[in-house]
């Protein structure tokens, strides 16, 4: 069956940088588009972007466009986001997820120094 | 952006109730292909979020059928005919329609 398996939570300190992962099972990743989603504690959904895994072509939302990175490596059917300059407000959930359909478990990721 | 907005903020029902969920949006999601791109997904507690209804209405297939969407243009309904206790949880609408895509604030629907 379809599995999209996130890498672990993260802690790190203002101003660093994170990478997290996404690896898909069961489908053929090129044929999906994988979007990213950040959910703050006890909040809403907010939509990060995606990434057309086949050609590689990304949509960001504005207010993510300095802080997102989106990319995947096909051999090994990873999506990856890399979050860059952290502040106390991206400590948050992180999903992936396969076009609208299937999600990944998240990943916590803490900013605190 | 367009704007999601969802009533009731929660529901608290008894099993076997029907519950009903609103979202409306600040513009139509009717999109250039002539689809609606209108979602709805269910997250339970501690989990992350499971697929329910794509393009207003169409359910996937492990969903089970007393759940039911329906709407056009700016307005959509999620219906559940008889809640069940594992229906708990929050329910947001997501639009795909329009860029950047957005979701509901959610309706925590709580057992009674």
């Amino acid at each position: 069956q379809v599995k999209l398996l996130q890498s672990g939570a993260a802690l790190v300190k203002p101003g660093d940088s994170v990478k997290m992962s996404c690896k898909a099972s069961g489908y053929t990743f090129t044929d999906y588009i994988i979007h990213w989603v950040k959910q703050s504690h006890g909040k809403s959904l907010e939509w990060i972007g995606y990434i057309n895994p086949y050609s590689g072509g990304t949509n960001y939302n504005e207010k993510f466009k300095s802080k997102a990175t989106l990319t995947v490596d096909k051999s090994s059917s990873t999506a990856y986001m890399e979050f860059s300059r952290l502040t106390s407000e991206d400590s948050a959930i992180y999903y992936c997820a396969r076009a609208a359909q299937d999600w990944g478990q998240g990943v916590m990721v803490t900013v605190s120094s | 952006d367009v704007v999601m907005t969802q009533t009731p903020v929660s529901l608290s029902l008894a099993i076997g109730q029907p519950a009903s969920i609103s979202c409306k949006s600040s513009q139509s999601l009717l999109g250039t292909s002539g689809k609606t791109f209108l979602n709805w997904i269910l997250q339970r507690p501690g989990q992350s979020p499971k697929r329910l209804i794509y393009q207003v209405s169409k359910l996937y297939s492990e969903v089970p059928d007393r759940f039911s969407g329906s709407g056009s243009e700016t307005e959509f309904t999620l219906k559940i005919s008889r809640v069940e206790a594992e229906d708990l949880g929050v329910y947001y609408c997501w639009q795909g329609t329009h860029f950047p895509h957005t979701f509901g604030s959610g309706t925590k629907l709580e057992i009674k």
